[in-house]
């Protein structure tokens, strides 16, 4: 099936330093999110991206995090500063279309804030 | 908002037992209603959805029939194998175009022992 990158798929950093989570969503998809994952919980929505723009975002969506996708490139989150609540695996999916149509999710960044 | 509840796990059977992980949600939409699969180290894959009231799901075994009067999507499997071992997610589709998204139950982990 169609396949979304994820680079890196783990890093270790230090606390209120930057952290930049890459991703290559599936080529024609125009529809990006980023969701995570605290170790055995439920996936958490962060934000979702169309059109060069973020459309909406959660509440776990804080000010040190920002998300882009320059001229067609990596859809990115950084984070700036990090902190050690932001410990999770970050995962990103793309989608063809918005509203009922399928996420296809990378298999996701371990971040770990020390 | 929207919300997803499923079965608390984690459900441990043996080889050839039926399954049945329950789910059920709250909107005031017509969503789309989705199972998806996350086995160890990887990304959630879809399972299938089913997008309209009163209609079937199912992938490999699994089905799912979206309730709209009860407000479920119960998961179900006849005969479970070792290789269904994952955690499953129900999860709907939330919002229009650009806004649209997903939002999880809290996973169900799922154990099957030969």
């Amino acid at each position: 099936g169609p396949k979304v990158l994820q680079i890196p798929s783990h890093q270790i950093i230090d606390m209120g330093q930057m952290v930049t989570l890459n991703c290559d969503p599936v080529s024609n998809h125009l529809y990006f999110y980023w969701y995570k994952q605290i170790l055995g919980q439920q996936m958490e929505f962060l934000v979702n991206f169309y059109n060069g723009k973020v459309m909406e975002k959660s509440k776990l969506f804080k000010d040190q995090f920002s998300v882009e996708r320059p001229d067609g490139s990596y859809f990115t989150l950084k984070i700036q500063p990090t902190a050690l609540e932001d410990s999770a695996v970050y995962f990103c999916a793309s989608s063809l279309e918005g509203a009922g149509n399928t996420l296809y999710f990378g298999e996701g960044s371990r971040l770990i804030v020390v | 908002g929207d919300s997803v509840t499923q079965t608390e796990g984690p459900v441990t059977l043996s080889e050839g037992t039926s399954l049945t992980v329950n789910c059920s949600y709250e909107t005031k939409q017509y969503p789309t209603l989705f199972w998806y699969v996350q086995y160890p180290g990887e990304g959630p894959q879809l399972l299938f959805k089913v997008p309209k009231a009163n209609e079937k799901g199912s992938s490999r075994g699994f089905e799912a029939t979206y309730n709209k009067e009860a407000t479920s999507f119960h998961l179900q499997k006849a005969s479970v194998q070792e290789s269904d071992s994952a955690v499953y997610y129900c999860a709907l589709s939330e919002g229009q175009g650009g806004s649209a998204k997903l939002i999880f139950g809290e996973g169900t982990k799922l154990t099957v022992s030969s």
